[in-house]
């Protein structure tokens, strides 16, 4: 199993701060997804990062893929309180049995407050 | 908006009953997941199907039993249960079991009483 250690844990900030969280792990993974989670309901997909040192941006959100694709992280400028939930980072290795399903980080849970 | 469609959305059973839990996709996906979830801690890997046929069963106990009757389809049985399975159940789809990128649905929540 590729650990992913996800940081930090648990945030709470006001609505108009930045926050980043990180992702990382000591083994090289083809690709790495981030999904938001609402109390509730399904993990729901914000982006896929398959290139070292790749950016991709949605609206107020970054994520950078590392340059050896061992770690990412997910950057929020000006958080908004429907930002709130659980943000989890998952790796994807090809061409391995654990290609089947993705490795999960534990998980961020944001509160954002007005 | 996602294109898994699970149903119940929530469930109650007792631990004598039978129930099943459906999930649907339709964009053409041939690889699909079940996965367990507990409050605040990320989705564990249940079952794969690859092509309409099992390829991992990560060791999950036998009162879970799924079933795949066509590509666009699986289903979660359920029988004797514990109070200790209730969660929220998470089917997933991706184009096959190489993608990059799993889609889930919105879930199942389960509760046994």
């Amino acid at each position: 199993t590729q650990l992913l250690e996800q940081s930090p844990q648990f945030l709470s900030i006001q609505e108009g701060e930045n926050l980043t969280v990180y992702c990382n792990s000591s083994s090289v993974f083809s690709s790495l997804q981030w999904y938001r989670q609402e109390p509730g309901e399904g993990p729901v997909l914000l982006v896929t990062v398959v290139t070292g040192g790749e950016v991709k941006k949605l609206k107020r959100l970054t994520f950078q893929f590392g340059d050896a694709r061992k770690d990412s992280s997910l950057h929020i400028t000006a958080a908004q309180p429907g930002d709130t939930g659980l943000y989890l980072c998952a790796g994807a290795s090809r061409g391995s049995n654990s290609g089947y399903a993705l490795n999960f980080g534990k998980g961020t849970s944001l509160l954002v407050t007005p | 908006d996602t294109e898994v469609t699970q149903t119940p959305k929530h469930l109650v059973m007792g631990m004598t009953n039978k129930k099943s839990l459906k999930c649907e996709q339709h964009m053409g996906h041939r690889a699909m997941y079940w996965y367990k979830q507990k409050a605040k801690k990320p989705p564990e890997l249940m079952f794969v199907y690859s092509y309409e046929k099992l390829s991992i069963n990560e060791s999950v106990p036998s009162r879970f039993s799924p079933e795949c009757p066509n590509s666009s389809l699986l289903n979660l049985h359920l029988h004797a249960l514990q109070p200790e399975d209730s969660a929220l159940y998470l089917c997933a789809s991706s184009q096959d079991y190489r993608a990059d990128t799993i889609y889930f649905g919105e879930g199942s929540w389960l509760t046994v009483v």
